[in-house]
């Protein structure tokens, strides 16, 4: 285990839906980071979180909303999603001034 | 702007052979380079990582990778492959000027040890 945790492991949720995801870290670490994995595509990255505070939006649809209540916490709200938003959501963790990510194992997110 | 290139969408070598799983990269300025590997199911997991010393880095499980800044490559290589290796592996940069710790990752590339 990599340290950081993310629920739940897997999640339909039709395109009217409201659903969150989950990221917890036991490392220490004061950045947080969300990021999207499809098939063939490189690993997308969506938000970045430093110290708590926003750094980085990496022109995400208004559909996917982030939170950060503290340095071991980062949610990710969805709602109206669409079929093509369907994929592996990565939370990972590093220190701010470090350089290695520690990855989630993920969430598996169908949207029908 | 920083990038990352694997060339090979799959590599099939055979249970104790030596094995190597291609990167090259683009960055401004001095590159931060990093392997990393994802088992079926989870998430990513890292093996090693270039900052600045001895271009041959070692890492987990036996892996080294070697840095080649005239190539601008970090090829991911393991003496003896065992079926266990059998993964997606990812390369992965950022450069020392930006500020953020933002990693630009590949598409990865799927390692099958043929028993």
């Amino acid at each position: 285990e990599t340290g950081v945790t993310q629920t739940p492991r897997h999640l339909v949720m039709g395109m009217t839906n409201k659903k969150s995801l989950k990221c917890e870290q036991h490392l220490g670490h004061n950045a947080m980071y969300w990021y999207k994995q499809s098939a063939k595509k490189p690993l997308e990255l969506m938000f970045v979180y430093s110290l708590e505070e926003r750094v980085e939006n990496n022109s995400v649809p208004s559909r996917f909303s982030p939170e950060c209540p503290n340095s071991s916490h980062l949610f990710l709200h969805l709602h109206t999603l669409q079929p093509e938003d369907s994929a592996l959501y990565l939370c990972a963790s590093s220190q701010v001034q470090g350089y290695e990510q520690y990855f989630g194992p993920g969430t598996r997110l169908t949207v029908t | 702007a920083q990038s990352v290139a694997q060339p090979e969408d799959q590599v099939n070598v055979a249970e104790g052979n030596p094995l190597t799983v291609k990167c090259t990269y683009s960055v401004s300025g001095n590159p931060y380079l990093f392997w990393y590997v994802q088992y079926p199911n989870r998430g990513l997991q890292f093996l090693l990582k270039y900052i600045t010393g001895d271009n041959l880095v070692k890492g987990s499980y036996g892996f080294e990778a070697e840095f080649n800044k005239s190539q601008t490559s970090f090829h991911l290589k393991k003496p003896s492959a065992l079926v266990s290796d059998s993964a997606l592996y990812f390369c992965a940069v950022r450069d020392d000027q930006t500020g953020a710790n933002n990693l630009f990752f590949g598409t990865g590339t799927r390692l099958t040890v043929i028993p």
